[in-house]
C-alpha cells in the first residue's frame, strides 16, 4: 500500500515551457487535490476532484489545469510556466465526504519545481 | 474569508517540557479543526482534530484546546520528545476542504 506517491519529485523549467505532475493514490479515494506551499506559507489549495471526471477551482487556480480521467490519478498541468510556479507542489487524497465534516487527507511527498 | 493564523513562526522546547503551539481564526461556521505534522521532504500528516462544537480532544501526549469565543486554538504536546521536531499547521476543514495557517516550527532539544 503505497499510499499517495508524485512524479516527479524534483524539476527545473525555463519560463514558457509544459510540465505535467502526476499524483496516484491506491486508497481508492473519491477526493483529490494538489496544493501548492511556498516559503513562509502554509498549504494553498489549487484545484480538487469530487470524483472521476470531475474537476473545480481551489483558492488559486489561474496558470493551472488538471484532470481526473481516472479515479486513482490526478494530473496538474502547467501550460506556460512562470517563475511564479516555483513552489513545493503536494497532492493530497481523502475519503468521500457523506454528511462528515472531519477532512483528513493523505498527502504525497510533495514535487519541488523550479521555473527560471 | 475564513482564515487560520499561527502568529508564531518558531518555537524552541527543552526535551520532556510542555510545547504550546498557537493558531486564531476568523468567521467560523460548523467547522473542524485539525492539527498537520509535516517534517522536511515529506508531505503533511494528520496529528489531531476537534469539532467546533467541543472544547477539548486529547490523543496520547497530543491535546487541542478550542476556545470559542476567543477564536483560539492550542495544541499542547506534553512531554515534548526529540522526534516531535516539525512544521506544525493548524488547519480548519469545511467540507474537505483544507484552510492552512503559515506554519510554526518546533524545535525541541534533548
Amino acid at each position: 500500500n503505497a499510499g499517495v506517491t508524485q512524479t516527479p519529485k524534483f524539476r527545473v523549467l525555463k519560463t514558457g515551457q509544459s510540465m505535467t505532475l502526476l499524483c496516484a493514490q491506491d486508497m481508492n479515494h473519491e477526493y483529490m487535490y494538489w496544493y501548492r506551499q511556498d516559503p513562509g506559507m502554509g498549504l494553498r489549495l489549487i484545484h480538487y476532484s469530487v470524483g472521476e471526471g470531475t474537476t473545480a477551482k481551489g483558492e488559486v487556480p489561474d496558470g493551472y489545469n488538471v484532470s481526473r480521467l481516472k479515479k486513482q490519478n490526478f494530473l496538474l498541468g502547467l501550460e506556460s510556466a512562470a517563475p511564479s510556479q516555483t513552489s513545493v507542489y503536494f497532492c493530497a487524497s481523502s475519503y468521500r465526504l457523506s454528511g462528515s465534516l472531519s477532512g483528513e487527507q493523505f498527502f504525497g511527498p510533495g514535487t519541488r519545481l523550479t521555473v527560471l | 474569508d475564513q482564515q487560520v493564523k499561527q502568529n508564531s513562526p518558531s518555537l524552541s522546547v527543552q526535551e520532556g517540557r510542555i510545547s504550546i503551539l498557537n493558531c486564531d481564526y476568523t468567521n467560523s461556521m460548523f467547522d473542524y479543526f485539525l492539527w498537520y505534522k509535516k517534517y522536511p521532504a515529506e508531505g503533511p500528516t494528520f496529528l489531531i482534530s476537534i469539532s467546533s462544537i467541543k472544547d477539548k480532544n486529547e490523543d496520547g501526549r497530543f491535546t487541542v484546546f478550542l476556545n470559542k469565543s476567543a477564536k483560539h486554538l492550542s495544541l499542547h504536546i506534553v512531554p515534548s520528545q526529540p522526534g516531535d521536531s516539525a512544521v506544525y499547521f493548524c488547519v480548519r476543514t469545511s467540507y474537505g476542504k483544507l484552510t492552512f495557517g503559515q506554519g510554526t516550527i518546533l524545535t525541541v532539544h534533548p
